[in-house]
């Protein structure tokens, strides 16, 4: 069963950085583009990052572009955002997600919150 | 970036049918941006029901279909079920930086 499971959100003052994981399974994560996406409280949703298949090009939004960083260890199956100088607009749902440029977009995980507030 | 616009609610009765687009500030949505359609209910994380235009995955019901319509990317929804009530997204591609429209909320009446 392909499975997808963030974990490293929380409560952090604006300034601030935090490391999102997301720990992938049930498939060959190494060959596959990986995104995230988030949502704040009440919104929609809003594209954050992504690598392309093969992990050769990764792609920012402008919203985040020069503050979150991408990266992936495919030797454990994990994909990571970092997160700094964050701002109370970054405060949102953080969902990873299985697709992107170059592979189709399919399997959700169950998000992790981030709060950015002093 | 680009904003992808949908329209902010539409309301179809059980049984019936809708057409939900999905339009580029860019010109015409192609195929070439690979639209999405995905489906978020209330407190659920959202899930993927249309890849590529048209293409439907394995758990994506027959009554979804997807559609390239008058310059916009479409979703057509026949015979709606009471479950279907839900928000709706688009999300098209920009040669790798990708854009959601801002959700159309369907209520199932």
């Amino acid at each position: 069963e392909v499975q997808l499971v963030e974990s490293g959100g929380g409560l952090v003052q604006p300034g601030g950085s935090l490391r999102l994981s997301c720990a992938a399974s049930g498939f060959t994560f190494s060959t596959y583009a990986m995104t995230w996406v988030r949502q704040a409280p009440g919104k929609g949703l809003e594209w954050v990052s992504g690598f392309s298949r093969g992990g050769t090009s990764t792609y920012y939004a402008d919203s985040v572009k020069g503050r979150f960083t991408i990266s992936r260890d495919n030797s454990k199956n994990t994909l990571f955002l970092q997160m700094n100088s964050l701002r109370a607009d970054d405060t949102a749902i953080y969902y990873c997600l299985k697709g992107g440029w170059g592979s189709t977009f399919d399997i959700w995980g169950q998000g992790t919150m981030v709060t950015v507030s002093s | 970036q680009a904003v992808v616009t949908q329209e902010p609610s539409l309301t179809v009765s059980p049984g019936g049918t809708v057409t939900l687009t999905c339009g580029s500030s860019t010109g015409a949505v192609t195929s070439g941006h690979y639209p999405y359609w995905l489906q978020q209910k209330p407190g659920q994380a959202p899930r993927t029901l249309i890849y590529d235009t048209s293409n439907r995955h394995s758990w994506t019901p027959a009554r979804f279909s997807g559609s390239l319509l008058g310059g916009k990317a479409a979703l057509t929804l026949s015979g709606a079920q009471p479950e279907d009530e839900a928000e709706y997204y688009c999300l098209v591609s920009y040669s790798g930086i990708w854009v959601f429209g801002g959700g159309t909320k369907l209520t199932v009446l």
